[in-house]
């Protein structure tokens, strides 16, 4: 089946920075999320993006279906943006959603 | 509903014992899916139903499992003889009934419930 790949695991930032989180996946999808499960366990969803560039104020993301990655941008980061981000793809003749194991990430005031 | 609404938040039960999870989704929304998530992990899928039917159960990991949607809006989540294996965060999920006949459409998550079997 496919596989879906989230880099980096961990990550540590500091108020302000920047970031761009990844997800590799191994096959053609047809459905492409990115999910923020924030400290309580509450899955938030980002964005719906199985092709192209979209933004939600300091979020935005890219998918390149044919290089078969996405990017998550987070700019300015506050506290609030800690939490688990996930990938989670859609692929072939079923309504599955295969997930990746997140990026872990800890944004310090 | 405005969300997706699970309930109960949590449940502590005692091994053996029988659970029932429920799940109110999206007002509107035909697909609903189960799927449980054990700490550190990705969210695993269980079920999905289609209205009333249950489209995919490919996920349930034993008969100890079953899933009900009789009108086609809420759903509860059975688990016979709990055992400690099933603690974890049962999360149900909505979506528009896709446009595309292979798709889930986006997927909207309730707050989950956590389940401990001691």
């Amino acid at each position: 089946g496919i596989q879906v790949e989230q880099s980096p695991p961990d990550l540590i930032l500091q108020e302000g920075a920047n970031s761009t989180l990844r997800c590799n996946f191994s096959d053609s999808v047809n459905n492409l999320q990115w999910f923020h499960q924030n400290p309580w366990g509450q899955l938030i969803n980002l964005f719906y993006i199985p092709s192209g560039t979209k933004q939600n104020g300091r979020l935005s993301a890219t998918t390149v279906a044919t290089e078969r990655y996405s990017l998550l941008y987070i700019s300015s980061s506050q506290t609030t943006d800690s939490g688990v981000y996930f990938c989670a793809v859609n692929a072939g003749n079923n309504r599955k959603l295969i997930w990746g194991l997140g990026t872990s990430l800890a944004v310090n005031p | 509903g405005a969300g997706v609404s699970q309930t109960p938040s949590n449940k502590v039960t005692e091994k053996g014992k029988y659970v029932e999870l429920r799940c109110d989704p999206i007002s509107g929304h035909t697909a609903l899916y189960w799927y449980r998530q054990s700490l550190g992990q990705g969210p695993e899928f269980l079920i999905y139903f289609q209205g009333t039917g249950a489209a995919d159960d490919s996920g349930l990991p034993n008969d100890r499992f079953f899933a009900v949607r009789p009108e086609g809006s809420v759903s509860t989540l059975k688990i016979q003889r709990t055992e400690r294996g099933d603690s974890a965060v049962y999360l149900c999920a909505s979506s528009t009934n896709p446009t595309r006949r292979v798709n889930t459409g986006e997927l909207f998550f309730g707050e989950g419930s956590r389940l401990t079997v001691l």
